[in-house]
C-alpha cells in the first residue's frame, strides 16, 4: 500500500515551453502534497505545500507564477513549470501525506534545452 | 542557510560491519527526525523516523539514535550489506512526519565484499 505516483518520469522540452508533472496516490487520500526538487548532488529542498481544494503554500524564493500548483482532488496533484529555462533542469519529487505519514514519489526528471 | 547538515559526504563500510551516518541540525523547533535512503533518479524510501521524546528508536538493522542537547543524531545499519549501498538522508520536521521536512545534504553510503 501507501503507492505515490509521478508522470512523466523524465521529459525533455525546449527553452520557453510549459511542462506539466503529475503526482498521484494511488491507494490512498492524501490530505497534503508536497513538492521537492533536487539539483544534482544536492539535498532535496521544498518547494511548496498543497492541500485539496486551497491555494499552494510556496517557500521562500520560488516563484509561484512560475511553479503553478493545482491539488484538485485528495488523489491528484499538478506542477506546472512554466516557461521552463535550463536552470530549471532537475529532479522533481512530489511526497504525499496523511495524518500520519507521507510518501515520496519515483521523481521526474526535467531537461530544459 | 543549511538547517541540517551530513557533513560526511560518503562513506565506505566493510560488508558485516557497522555503517554510522551522522547528522547535525540547527533549528531547535525540530522535534521529529527520519532517515531516508535514496537511489539516483528514484524518490526516497522511508527507513526509520524518531521523535524528540525518544533517544533511540530501532527498527531490525537500522537504529536512530537522537542526542537533542547535541542537536545531533545518527542512524547505525548492523550489519551492513550490499544492499545497503546508496545515499542516505536525514530530514526534519517541527510538526509531524507528516508535515513539509527540511532535508540534510546526503551520504553516499558504500558498503563493500
Amino acid at each position: 500500500g501507501a503507492v505515490v505516483s509521478q508522470h512523466p518520469s523524465w521529459v525533455i522540452c525546449k527553452s520557453g515551453t510549459s511542462v506539466k508533472i503529475e503526482c498521484r496516490s494511488l491507494d490512498f487520500q492524501a490530505t497534503t502534497m508536497f513538492w521537492y526538487r533536487q539539483f544534482p548532488k544536492q539535498s532535496l529542498m521544498l518547494m511548496a505545500t498543497s492541500n485539496e481544494g486551497s491555494k499552494a503554500t510556496y517557500e521562500q524564493g520560488v516563484e509561484k507564477d512560475k511553479f503553478l500548483i493545482n491539488h484538485a482532488s485528495l488523489t491528484l496533484s499538478t506542477l506546472t513549470v512554466t516557461s521552463a529555462h535550463p536552470e530549471d533542469s532537475s529532479f522533481y519529487i512530489c511526497s504525499a501525506a496523511t495524518s500520519l505519514a507521507q510518501y515520496f514519489g519515483p521523481g521526474t526528471r526535467l531537461t530544459v534545452t | 542557510d543549511q538547517q541540517v547538515k551530513q557533513n560526511s559526504p560518503s562513506l565506505s563500510v566493510q560488508e558485516g560491519r557497522i555503517s554510522i551516518l551522522n547528522c547535525d541540525y540547527t533549528n531547535s523547533m525540530f522535534d521529529y527526525f527520519l532517515w531516508y535512503k535514496k537511489y539516483p533518479a528514484e524518490g526516497p524510501t522511508f527507513l526509520i523516523s524518531i521523535s524528540s521524546i525518544k533517544d533511540k528508536n530501532e527498527d531490525g538493522r537500522f537504529t536512530v539514535f537522537l542526542n537533542k542537547s547535541a542537536k545531533h543524531l545518527s542512524l547505525h545499519i548492523v550489519p551492513s550489506q550490499p544492499g545497503d549501498s546508496a545515499v542516505y538522508f536525514c530530514a526534519a520536521s517541527d510538526t509531524g512526519t507528516a508535515s513539509k521536512l527540511t532535508f540534510g545534504t546526503g551520504t553516499r553510503l558504500q558498503v563493500t565484499l
